[in-house]
C-alpha cells in the first residue's frame, strides 16, 4: 500500500516558524492536502491543491511541493495551532492516503 | 447549523455488525461526493471509502473492503456506512465528509463532528 511519510512530533517556541514535512513518491504528480486536528474535534482543512487555503484560513498557514515532499508551513506559530497535523493525496491507483500525522507542541 | 451529524456509533462485538449514519443539511448531499473517515487511537486518520453523488460507485479502503458498505438515500439527505464482520482494529471515531476537487484531486472540505465506534468483546 502507498505510504506519506510524516515525523511524529514537531515543537515550536510561540512566535516562530514550524515546518512540518510529509513525503512520499505520489507528491510529484498529485495535489497535496493539510488538515489540522485539534483534540476532541473534528479534522479542519486548512490547506488543498499543495498551496491554496479555504476561506477563513490564516496567510500564517501555507504549503509548498518540492520534488517528492511536501511542507506546510507555519508562522509567528500560537499555543492555538498545537494539534495533529494530517498530509493527504488521492490517486485514481492507490485512491485516499493520509500521512501518519505530526503532533505539534508549542512549548 | 452543523453541516454534517453522524449518529449510530456504539459498543459491538468482534464479528458484529453497525450502521452509521450522516445526515446532511442544506441539500449538500445529492450533488457530492462523499467518504468516511476514521481516526484510529494508533493509527490516526485513515480514510474508509467513497460514495459517488448518485449512490452507484463506490470505493472502499483494503482493510474494510468486503465488509463495509457505503450507500446513501438523497431524498432523506443521509449517508449510511454499514459495518459488518466487525473487528477490534475497527474501533475509531467515524467521520463524514464531503469532497471536493473534481477530477483533478480530492480533498475533504466539510467533516462531521464524528461517531464513536467501539469494538470489544
Amino acid at each position: 500500500s502507498y505510504v506519506l511519510t510524516q515525523a511524529p512530533s514537531v515543537s515550536v517556541a510561540p512566535g516562530q516558524t514550524a515546518r512540518l514535512s510529509c513525503g512520499g513518491d505520489l507528491i510529484g504528480p498529485n495535489s497535496v492536502h493539510w488538515y489540522q486536528q485539534r483534540p476532541g474535534q473534528a479534522p479542519v482543512l486548512i490547506v488543498y491543491d499543495d498551496n491554496d487555503r479555504p476561506s477563513g484560513i490564516p496567510e500564517r498557514f501555507s504549503g509548498s511541493i518540492s520534488g517528492n515532499s511536501a511542507t506546510l508551513t507555519i508562522t509567528r506559530v500560537e499555543a492555538g495551532d498545537e494539534a495533529d497535523y494530517y498530509c493527504q493525496v488521492w490517486d485514481s491507483s492507490t485512491d485516499v492516503v493520509f500521512g501518519g500525522g505530526t503532533k505539534l507542541t508549542v512549548l | 447549523e452543523v453541516p454534517l451529524v453522524e449518529s449510530g456509533g456504539g459498543l459491538a462485538r468482534p464479528g458484529g455488525s453497525l450502521r452509521l449514519s450522516c445526515i446532511a443539511s442544506g441539500g449538500i448531499l445529492s450533488s457530492a461526493w462523499m467518504s468516511w473517515v476514521r481516526r484510529t487511537p494508533g493509527k490516526g486518520l485513515e480514510w474508509v471509502g467513497r460514495s459517488q453523488s448518485d449512490g452507484v460507485t463506490t470505493h472502499y479502503a483494503a482493510p474494510v473492503k468486503g465488509r463495509f458498505i457505503i450507500s446513501r438515500d438523497n431524498s432523506k439527505n443521509t449517508l449510511y456506512l454499514e459495518m459488518t464482520s466487525l473487528k477490534i482494529e475497527d474501533t475509531a471515531v467515524y467521520y463524514c465528509a464531503t469532497e471536493i476537487g473534481g477530477a483533478r484531486y480530492v480533498a475533504f472540505d466539510i467533516w462531521g463532528l464524528g461517531t464513536m465506534v467501539t469494538v470489544s468483546s
